[in-house]
């Protein structure tokens, strides 16, 4: 079955750029949407954006001037750029597929917690 | 942008009791409603979407409905492993954005 792990640095500094993969196992990224979620500690859940197989990407208007999402066919990974984050980036950081062509998600993976400070 | 406001923040309930949980829309979403629960350290899991479809392998407890502003998702009969924060999550055309609400969380009275 499809599988999703996240991998990235659990520390970014402010004004930098937070990185993060999420690697797809047991099916093809060349199919579905896929999505970056957050969830700051204790708070609730926050869609970043997303990203369809055929290149088009829709992301959070909160987030859209810092956000870039990709995808790596041949490494069978999706990606996350957050740019000039600050200490309200803070979040526990999911990946996620959406089922089939509806906009809800499916499959996440387990997250991966980042803190932004100095 | 849409809200979705949840009610209640809590619910304290007996297992065995029925959960009634709450989801409202800023502006109608039509049938493009899901529901998730999240367990702490986990990731949420998706129970139901298009507002009363349940997902592959969720138990028949669990029912939703609803349509354009108000949704409600049901847990007929709570067992132990159902206390969880649960969010409900809409997707809109215009503007193009997916946002959920701000979780219930059914806890043991």
């Amino acid at each position: 079955q499809v599988q999703l792990q996240e991998s990235g640095p659990g520390l970014v500094k402010p004004s930098e750029t937070l990185s993060l993969t999420c690697t797809v196992s047991g099916g093809s990224i060349s199919s579905n949407y896929w999505s970056w979620i957050r969830q700051p500690p204790g708070k609730g859940l926050e869609w970043i954006g997303y990203f369809y197989y055929s290149g088009s990407t829709n992301y959070n208007p909160s987030l859209k001037t810092r956000v870039t999402i990709s995808l790596d066919t041949s490494k069978n990974h999706f990606s996350l750029r957050l740019s000039s984050v600050t200490a309200a980036d803070t979040a526990v950081y999911y990946c996620a597929r959406h089922l089939g062509g509806y906009h809800v998600f499916d499959i996440w993976g387990q997250g991966t917690m980042v803190t932004v400070s100095s | 942008e849409i809200v979705l406001t949840q009610s209640p923040a809590t619910l304290s309930l007996s297992p065995g009791e029925r959960a009634t949980l709450s989801c409202r829309a800023s502006q109608s979403v039509g049938s493009y409603l899901a529901w998730y629960q999240q367990k702490p350290g986990q990731a949420p899991r998706l129970l139901i979407y298009d507002a009363s479809t349940r997902a592959t392998g969720i138990p028949a407890r669990f029912s939703g409905s609803g349509s354009g502003t108000d949704f409600t998702l049901t847990i007929s009969s709570l067992e132990p492993e159902d206390f969880a924060v649960y969010y409900c999550q809409q997707r809109s055309n215009w503007p193009p954005a997916l946002t959920f609400g701000g979780g219930t969380e059914v806890e043991i009275k």
